[in-house]
């Protein structure tokens, strides 16, 4: 069964200041995706950014990056430039593995409580 | 709307009666899928709709769930008989098709589900 770690639970960042959220997950297979999410307290979760795992550049999204270690199995997501408005909860996602027949299920982290400081 | 919609947003229910929770994808995503997420937890894989393929009901986590999707369009997650433990917030989400292109999937709102 695929494992995505999250093993920050809340973080804090001072405005416009960058901060990195650690997600770890674990696989055996070559092909697969990451995702990261957005949920704010509103509730809705919102996508940020993709990895594929053979994607050869981190993908970036605006203020959003992803550093993906392939080796380390590691895909953190980096904020640039933080503000008040991305305080949220955070997910980390894998989609499960082309070789299962299952490739259409994410695996969610159990999130990270980002709070930025004015 | 250009987003997943999902009906009712907020529901209160005493135990033992069943709830229906609507889900109205993006026009043209062909995959639909249904999540579940209890209080302070990830989301859980309840169900998966791709085209006119048989659904994966894996992660239904009892026969007291159900759901449907009429017309390849909207679908619709039944609860029988409703317990506290189903107290939680279900979410829908859409992509346009598998997600092994690369394709992203796309969350509605959720629909909370108070039982009690």
């Amino acid at each position: 069964a695929q494992k995505i770690t999250q093993t920050q639970p809340g973080m804090f960042v001072q405005e416009k200041e960058a901060v990195t959220l650690d997600c770890t997950y674990d696989t055996s297979d070559q092909s697969y995706g990451l995702f990261w999410y957005k949920q704010p307290s509103s509730g809705e979760m919102i996508f940020l950014i993709y990895q594929g795992s053979y994607d050869e550049q981190n993908a970036t999204e605006g203020r959003y990056s992803l550093n993906f270690q392939k080796a380390r199995k590691s895909a953190n997501l980096v904020i640039s430039a933080s503000q008040l408005g991305d305080s949220a909860m955070y997910f980390c996602a894998m989609r499960e593995p082309d070789s299962g027949g299952s490739n259409y299920k994410l695996t969610f982290g159990k999130g990270t409580l980002l709070t930025v400081n004015p | 709307g250009a987003g997943v919609s999902q009906s009712p947003s907020n529901k209160v229910t005493e135990k033992g009666k069943d709830v229906e929770l609507r889900c109205d994808p993006i026009s043209g995503h062909t995959a639909l899928y249904w999540y579940r997420q209890s209080l302070g937890q990830g989301l859980e894989f309840l169900i998966y709709f791709q085209g006119n393929s048989a659904p994966d009901k894996s992660g239904l986590p009892s026969d007291r769930f159900s759901a449907e999707r009429t017309g390849g369009s909207v679908s619709t997650l039944t609860i029988q008989r409703t317990q506290q433990e189903d107290s939680a917030v279900y979410l829908c989400a859409s992509s346009r098709d598998r997600l092994r292109s690369g394709n992203t999937i796309y969350f509605g709102e959720g629909s909370w589900l108070t039982v009690v």
